[in-house]
């Protein structure tokens, strides 16, 4: 079964600066989404690239695919204090139910 | 803007009790899914649910859990006899549907279940 797995587990910058996830899986896809969630709280949609896309902005977000190397990347740019959460990478495969497979997460946090 | 709800927030049982969870996902949306994460752990799908049916389910989901809509609006999670290992939040998510291209699922807040 396909699965996410990122890297780092977890992550610690100053606002201001960058910060990158990664996300590999295993089997191919229909789309990758990014996910985050805050500490105790539901998971709120960020973006979604398609399998025939390579990249995708969506203001301080910019989400890249890799499918020969089964890969992807969330870049968050000038981050804030608010971004401080956890973020999930997860797939959508070939069943037709548009299931979530999710990745482990990077936990993010930014130090104002 | 619409939105997923779950009631209750927490739900404390007791081991071998029943519980139902209870999601309102969005009006217009028609594919449902429920998800749960263990604490420390990745969100893992449970089950899909589509045109008043199952449309998939993971191997979690076994005979202990059922899923219903009873009125056209809730969608229902029921664990018939819990174990300590269903301790977990349960998250419930729906998702429309536009030119058979999947897209992204809306999560509603959770409920933390903890059996005792």
């Amino acid at each position: 079964s396909q699965q996410g797995e990122e890297d780092p587990q977890a992550l610690s910058i100053q606002e201001g600066e960058n910060a990158t996830m990664n996300c590999s899986y295993k089997t191919s896809i229909n789309n990758l989404q990014w996910y985050r969630q805050n500490s105790g709280r539901g998971l709120v949609h960020l973006i979604l690239i398609r399998s025939n896309e390579r990249e995708k902005h969506s203001g301080r977000l910019r989400v890249t695919l890799d499918t020969s190397k089964k890969s992807s990347s969330l870049l968050i740019t000038a981050s804030r204090a608010a971004d401080t959460a956890s973020y999930f990478c997860a797939t959508v495969g070939s069943s037709n139910t548009g299931k979530l497979i999710f990745g482990q997460g990077t936990t993010l946090q930014v130090k104002p | 803007e619409p939105e997923v709800t779950q009631t209750p927030s927490h739900q404390v049982t007791q081991m071998g009790q029943e519980v139902i969870l209870r999601c309102v996902p969005i009006s217009n949306h028609l594919y449902f899914y429920w998800y749960r994460q263990i604490l420390g752990q990745k969100v893992e799908f449970l089950v899909s649910f589509y045109n008043n049916e199952i449309s998939e389910k993971s191997e979690i989901f076994d005979d202990q859990f059922s899923v219903e809509r009873p009125d056209g609006s809730n969608f229902t999670l029921k664990i018939r006899s819990t174990k300590l290992e269903d301790s977990a939040m349960y998250f419930c998510a729906s998702r429309r549907t536009s030119g058979g291209a999947y897209n992204e699922q809306f999560f509603g807040p959770g409920t933390r279940l903890t059996v005792l």
